[in-house]
């Protein structure tokens, strides 16, 4: 069965530091990829998804992730974050050879310290 | 463009009691997801539409748990009766096109449940 891991349930990160969020998936072949960020009180919104072709996945807001395929890693990247990305990051995957559903992790809560 | 609206944003019930929820898609768009998300996890898929078809309700608890999409637009809810485990966030989303796996979804802020 495929499913999403993210190892860290929170991370802490200084306003201006850089920030990686980890995202493993176990699934036979390469599944699409997916990020989302869930701001308070906000809905779930799409960062950028990978389908195919550059493994490096440029996002919204600054972000970007990087299919690893030996890894079977889709991590989160911003070089600089800001207050305002304060907020619970979701790693999703769907898979490539069927018309189905999203698997999601459990997010990462980020937490920006001033 | 207006996105996904969902009401009530909060509702609290005691137990036993019946419960609706309200979504609203984005226009146009053709497929209506529900989805349930507990405290520290990811969204769980309950139903999905395609236009007022029901074409995923594999994890719809049936027996207390209904939902429509009268005119393949608004869709709605229900809980009856509501139990403790219920205690949720309530998740709307719409798609335009039919495939879960490739489409970008857009969600609404959600319905918080709390059932007492």
């Amino acid at each position: 069965a495929q499913s999403v891991t993210q190892p860290d349930i929170h991370i802490t990160v200084s306003e201006g530091a850089s920030l990686e969020l980890r995202c493993n998936y176990s699934y036979g072949a390469t599944p699409y990829l997916f990020w989302y960020v869930q701001s308070p009180g906000q809905g779930l919104q799409l960062l950028l998804k990978y389908f195919s072709g550059d493994t490096l996945v440029q996002g919204i807001k600054g972000f970007e992730a990087e299919f690893k395929r030996s890894q079977s890693s889709f991590n989160l990247r911003k070089p600089s974050v800001h207050w305002s990305d304060a907020a619970e990051y979701f790693c999703a995957v769907a898979p490539s050879d069927s018309n189905y559903q999203l698997i999601w992790g459990a997010g990462t809560k980020l937490i920006i310290k001033p | 463009e207006a996105g996904v609206v969902q009401s009530p944003r909060y509702k609290i019930i005691e137990k036993k009691q019946p419960v609706a929820f309200w979504c609203n898609p984005i226009s146009g768009h053709n497929t209506l997801y529900w989805y349930l998300q507990n405290l520290g996890q990811g969204p769980e898929l309950l139903i999905r539409y395609e236009n007022e078809e029901a074409v995923d309700d594999s994890q719809l608890p049936k027996d207390r748990f209904s939902a429509e999409r009268l005119k393949g637009v608004d869709s709605t809810l229900k809980i009856q009766p509501a139990e403790l485990g219920d205690s949720a966030v309530y998740l709307c989303a719409s798609s335009q096109g039919t495939s879960p796996s490739t489409d970008t979804q857009y969600f609404g802020p959600g319905t918080r449940l709390t059932v007492l």
